[in-house]
């Protein structure tokens, strides 16, 4: 059973554009919510994370928007460079359940064409 | 300050040896996590470990694998008699403490094919 179900599986924009990422998760326990970015041959590195306290997030380049309600949550990269083309994935973690590790989406394969 | 390592980067075996893959997690990290990645797949989560203790195990399939984390050196998960299925990507993860909201910082895996 896939706790967190990612989409789109790959994700084609043109460069200024912005891509979405969107993610849906099941277990309500799940209180954080990181995306990291992956690189080929590379091990995936932290982009921004967030709780489910607040709507929305921004760091940079790159926001989160959150809904709590319907359980899911998504990527936004704004003003996108073909530097950011990379494999996405969201992440979910039940930070009181016991379990330490993340539960990963599929990924999204992103390509920004310049 | 060096990130994660992890050793050998690519790791080829024939069908029932041994493969044993290293993780140092970043200086002053004592907790590591491993993960599985297989082709067009997300990360599995695999097991946790602090020092000479197995925390969380509960993806780690039952036969064939452990893993360890002694209180010198790396840690070292180990699949024994490997099959055509073990052939993935394993990454290990490493924080400063047990990760509640606490960034897990990825190395860059190592990358298993079994023949």
């Amino acid at each position: 059973q896939q706790q967190v179900k990612q989409s789109p599986q790959s994700l084609i924009v043109q460069k200024g554009g912005i891509p979405i990422i969107n993610c849906a998760y099941e277990n309500t326990a799940f209180d954080y919510f990181p995306w990291y970015q992956q690189f080929p041959g590379k091990g995936p590195a932290l982009l921004i994370a967030i709780r489910p306290d607040v709507s929305e997030k921004k760091e940079g380049r790159f926001t989160i928007s959150f809904n709590k309600s319907a359980k899911q949550f998504s990527l936004h990269i704004m003003d996108s460079q073909p530097g950011d083309s990379a494999t996405y994935f969201c992440a979910a973690l039940d930070s009181g359940g016991g379990a330490d590790g993340l539960t990963f989406g599929k990924g999204t394969h992103l390509i920004i064409q310049p | 300050n060096a990130g994660v390592m992890q050793n050998p980067r690519h790791l080829v075996r024939r069908r029932g040896q041994e493969a044993r893959l290293r993780c140092s997690p970043m200086k002053g990290h004592s907790h590591v996590y491993w993960y599985r990645q297989l082709p067009e797949e997300g990360l599995k989560f695999m097991v946790y470990l602090q020092k000479e203790n197995i925390i969380d195990e509960s993806g780690m399939p039952k036969e064939r694998f452990s893993a360890e984390f002694p209180k010198e050196g790396p840690s070292i998960l180990r699949i024994q008699q490997v099959v055509r299925g073990d052939s993935a990507a394993y990454f290990c993860a490493s924080s400063p403490q047990r990760s509640s909201y606490n960034e897990q910082f990825f190395g860059p895996g190592t990358r298993l094919t079994v023949l």
